[in-house]
């Protein structure tokens, strides 16, 4: 099993503030993806990467940022924390060869107040 | 816009059934179409995928049917006990160039299987 692990799990920070998640896998996958779930919308994608220094929007890119200095880290900032930035957020490696393998870390339930 | 429409929102079942989640899509970009099961407080786990040239895939009491013309795929559990009581999400990918792939999810579908 890949090993993926988020921190922190939980965080509660006040709106306007900046954020950073992070998410660390131990397996040298070349792709991490950060995603976002809540009610009524499943999961959506937020940024990935897909290696050191490459990394690309997805579809609710706007008021995130992400960076990827090493192959096992892949962080995501907040730059001005809003509360509809209220979320679950789970990173995710694609496991080698799979189209479809993804494995998903623990998430971190972040409360902007 | 969602990419990947899926119903029911929930579904409750009684122990021995067969609950029945379907999803649909528009983009016949996507080329690969998982199943994920997610249990309260963690992340959501491979269940199942199946590939568009595939009419059904069978995997334990898990089962995909796919119909590539109407673009729309279900998931079927047989025989189905409480512990199958889960969020489900349907997924379709597409690949990007240089190899990778991202994946949209549906909505989701809370299952309670009842005893």
């Amino acid at each position: 099993d890949a090993g993926i692990t988020q921190s922190p799990r939980h965080k509660v920070t006040e709106t306007g503030t900046p954020v950073t998640l992070r998410c660390h896998q131990t397996e040298n996958h070349r792709y991490m993806y950060w995603y976002r779930q809540d009610p009524g919308h499943g999961l959506r994608l937020i940024h990935y990467s897909y290696g050191v220094k490459d990394t690309d929007k997805g579809e609710v890119s706007d008021g995130y940022s992400v960076s990827r200095s090493k192959t096992e880290d892949f962080l995501l900032t907040l730059e001005s924390a809003t509360s509809s930035q209220t979320s679950v957020y789970f990173c995710a490696i694609r496991e080698q060869g799979a189209n479809y393998g993804y494995t998903f870390g623990s998430g971190t339930r972040l409360t902007v107040v | 816009q969602q990419q990947v429409k899926q119903s029911p929102q929930s579904l409750i079942v009684q122990k021995g059934g067969i609950p029945i989640i379907n999803c649909a899509y528009e983009n016949t970009a996507f080329d690969y179409f998982p199943w994920y099961q997610q249990f309260p407080g963690k992340g959501p786990a491979l269940l199942i995928a199946i590939r568009p040239d595939v009419s059904e895939k069978k995997e334990g009491r898990f089962t995909i049917s796919f119909n590539k013309s109407a673009k729309q795929f279900s998931l079927h559990i047989m025989d189905s006990q409480p512990g199958d009581s889960a969020t489900y999400f349907c997924a379709a990918s597409i690949s990007l160039a240089g190899g990778g792939n991202k994946l949209t999810f549906g909505t989701g579908t809370q299952l309670k299987v009842e005893l």
